[in-house]
């Protein structure tokens, strides 16, 4: 099964509201990362995390390693916040390489 | 914002041709990655290099295709011989360290292969 499973895999808001995607790991996931895909295909970070919380702007997420999932909360969205978001997890060591969600594909509507 | 430059943007190959993308990485940035996206959203990491040296790549990656980071120039990823599976978003991303760092990431160079 997924590695990195995302939900949901699409959502469609109204301008204005608000909304939470998700990310479960099976993996032992140390440090997750949040990316948004625009649809010239370029990736923007938008958190890098440990356990705990941060915030930007609008933005909020979270990441319990404990209970293996991430949270990325969007307050107020706005028609630019639409695209695809990507959750990545990296399971620390000497593996440096990043295992990504399949993405949540957001519409944001007038 | 991201700094990471890929080039071409595009390319288009026929099956068995050699096929050839660029990513200069954001400067000061020691590692650089290497990722397929293909069209189910799905990520493959490919290789990641540590300055000139390769830290890890997948059998496909050695079997199949040619990477290198070479001091002062760009690092490039190029495939031997193009198959229709291969084509995909190829995405490079830099970091400052291999593993607890962000990843920068390009806009990637989207191969077709006919």
């Amino acid at each position: 099964g997924d590695k990195v499973k995302q939900s949901p895999s699409a959502l469609s808001l109204q301008e204005g509201t608000n909304s939470a995607l998700r990310c479960n790991f099976s993996i032992a996931a140390t440090t997750v990362q949040w990316f948004l895909q625009n649809p010239r295909g370029s990736l923007i970070n938008l958190f890098y995390l440990v356990p705990g919380t941060k915030e930007n702007g609008r933005l909020k997420s979270a990441f319990d390693s404990k209970e293996s999932y991430s949270t990325l909360h969007i307050r107020d969205a706005q028609l630019e916040d639409s695209g695809t978001y990507f959750c990545a997890a990296d399971s620390g060591g000497s593996n440096y390489k990043l295992t990504f969600g399949k993405g949540t594909l957001l519409t944001v509507t007038p | 914002n991201s700094k990471v430059i890929q080039t071409p943007r595009y390319l288009v190959k026929g099956q068995g041709q050699k096929a050839k993308m660029r990513c200069i990485p954001e400067k000061g940035h020691p590692v650089v990655f290497w990722y397929q996206q293909n069209k189910n959203n799905e990520f493959k990491f490919l290789i990641n290099f540590q300055n000139q040296e390769v830290l890890q790549q997948i059998d496909m990656t050695e079997k199949r295709f040619s990477a290198e980071c070479p001091s002062n120039s760009p690092c490039s990823l190029e495939i031997q011989s193009s198959e229709a599976g291969d084509s995909a978003l190829y995405l490079c991303a830099s970091s400052l360290q291999g593993s607890g760092n962000t990843l920068y990431f390009g806009e990637g160079s989207r191969l077709i292969v006919v």
